[in-house]
């Protein structure tokens, strides 16, 4: 298996709502992280988990709260989102810090 | 803080011609530098990936090459298709983290 592979592909969502993506790979890599991309920009990183444990954050309002519960698995929780949130989410890992990323397919979220 | 830019921000080609995108970060001290090809609307495909101890890498048709000394970078792809068109992305890995460059739209013409 050489994927990472997220769901849902697509997602709407109230800004009142409570939901979670999720996003797992089984190449034995242990690093995985998550970013942001929004329309015609780059992707912008917003955790890095290394040995299922949060390396870094930047500065990422607390509506969104990551977890690592293994090191397969990665899943972003959303909570009282706002319509700038609004984006597609991509998850991405690696065998090492420093190593060759690769990423998922994403999940396009929008907040109304 | 590192900076990444690319140049031009978008190309475009008739089919066969060879070409090259560029790249180009601040801050010297990078582990490595990924290539990835994005759809519209998909996740990012890795094409090439260069250990700061590497000059160059292949793959097929495509080329990259390192020069840390002046912080460049260079995607070089030959004899190109219209199955190319995408956005081309660079990434400089350091500090624990990638930080990319806002990509050049490549479109070649049939």
């Amino acid at each position: 298996d050489t994927e990472v592979t997220q769901t849902p592909k697509h997602l709407v969502m109230g800004m009142t709502n409570k939901k979670s993506l999720k996003c797992e790979q089984h190449m034995g890599h242990r690093a995985m992280y998550w970013y942001k991309q929004k329309a015609k920009k780059p992707p912008e990183l917003m955790f890095v988990y290394s040995y299922e444990k949060l390396s870094i954050n930047e500065s990422v309002p607390s509506r969104f709260s990551p977890e690592c519960p293994n090191s397969s698995l990665l899943n972003l929780h959303l909570h009282a989102l706002q319509p700038e949130d609004s984006a597609l989410y991509l998850c991405a890992s690696s065998h090492r810090l420093s190593n060759e990323q690769f990423f998922g397919p994403g999940t396009r979220l929008t907040v109304l | 803080k590192q900076e990444v830019t690319q140049i031009p921000a978008a190309l475009s080609v008739p089919e066969g011609e060879n070409l090259v995108l560029n790249c180009s970060f601040t801050d010297s001290a990078i582990y490595n530098l990924q290539w990835f090809r994005q759809d519209p609307g998909k996740g990012l495909t890795s094409l090439l990936l260069i250990q700061s101890s590497q000059r160059e890498q292949t793959s097929g048709r495509l080329n990259a090459s390192l020069d840390k000394s002046s912080g460049r970078s260079t995607l070089y792809i030959a004899a190109s298709q219209p199955g190319d068109s995408a956005t081309y992305l660079c990434a400089a890995f350091n500090a624990g983290k990638s930080t990319f460059g806002d990509g050049t739209t490549l479109t070649v013409k049939p």
